[in-house]
């Protein structure tokens, strides 16, 4: 497996605009993170989802961010509009549930940048 | 809300020296820990992990070693190489509930050749 697949990688953006970043589990995963990494706040987890279903989006910072799982294999996170604070490297991550190791897998990431 | 928490931001070592990063925690039902490597420009990457049945576990030049009475987890790297050089950090997940992996702010490790 390629692991946890995110597009793009580096996302330039005016204020105001909107933005989509998207994510690929790992096939067979039933957990799916997005996380906001900052220096100021490190890693923040924004929402997860279980088998497609969104389960807490309580991280979400505001109704500008919206995150949505159509299927076990794709997932997107948009912010809108999008603001110069939401400039972060935002990582998905998936996990299988078992008796063993329930690891996340990481992506590398998406750099935000908003001017 | 309980969390997880980092005692050293950054950690300043020379090649060849062991390390050791900390973490303290603060969820008594926490019943596993896992302890993440995150590289420039990387999502973060899975070490090792230990359950709340165990004291010490060791891996490729790791070991963890949990401490549940005073609820601390700590990470040593033998012979810390310049490859080691990265953020680590520690997650956890409370007993019956979902793995939710939480992590503090996370230790830079640098190793200086």
């Amino acid at each position: 497996d390629a692991g946890v697949i995110q597009s793009p990688r580096h996302e330039v953006t005016e204020m105001g605009q909107e933005v989509t970043l998207r994510c690929k589990p790992i096939s067979g995963h039933d957990y799916l993170f997005w996380y906001r990494q900052t220096m100021m706040r490190g890693l923040e987890l924004l929402i997860y989802f279980n088998n497609n279903v969104p389960i807490d989006d309580s991280g979400m910072p505001e109704d500008r961010f919206s995150a949505k799982m159509p299927n076990a294999s794709f997932s997107t996170l948009k912010i809108q509009p999008s603001e110069p604070r939401d400039s972060a490297v935002y990582f998905c991550a998936s996990s299988l549930t078992s008796q063993g190791n329930t690891e996340a897998f990481f992506g590398q990431g998406t750099r935000l940048t908003v001017v | 809300g309980e969390s997880v928490g980092l005692h050293l931001p950054t950690l300043s070592v020379q090649e060849g020296d062991n390390s050791i990063i900390n973490c303290a925690y603060s969820n008594s039902a926490s019943d596993y820990f896992i302890w993440y490597k995150q590289e420039s420009g990387k999502g973060p990457q899975f070490i090792i992990d230990i359950r709340s049945n165990m004291d010490k576990r060791q891996g490729q030049r790791v070991t963890v070693l949990l401490n549940k009475t005073v609820k601390h987890l700590s990470l040593q790297i033998a012979a810390t190489q310049p490859g080691d050089s990265a953020v680590y950090f520690c997650a956890e997940k409370s007993s019956g509930g979902s793995y939710i992996p939480t992590f503090g702010r996370g230790t830079s490790l640098i190793v200086h050749p």
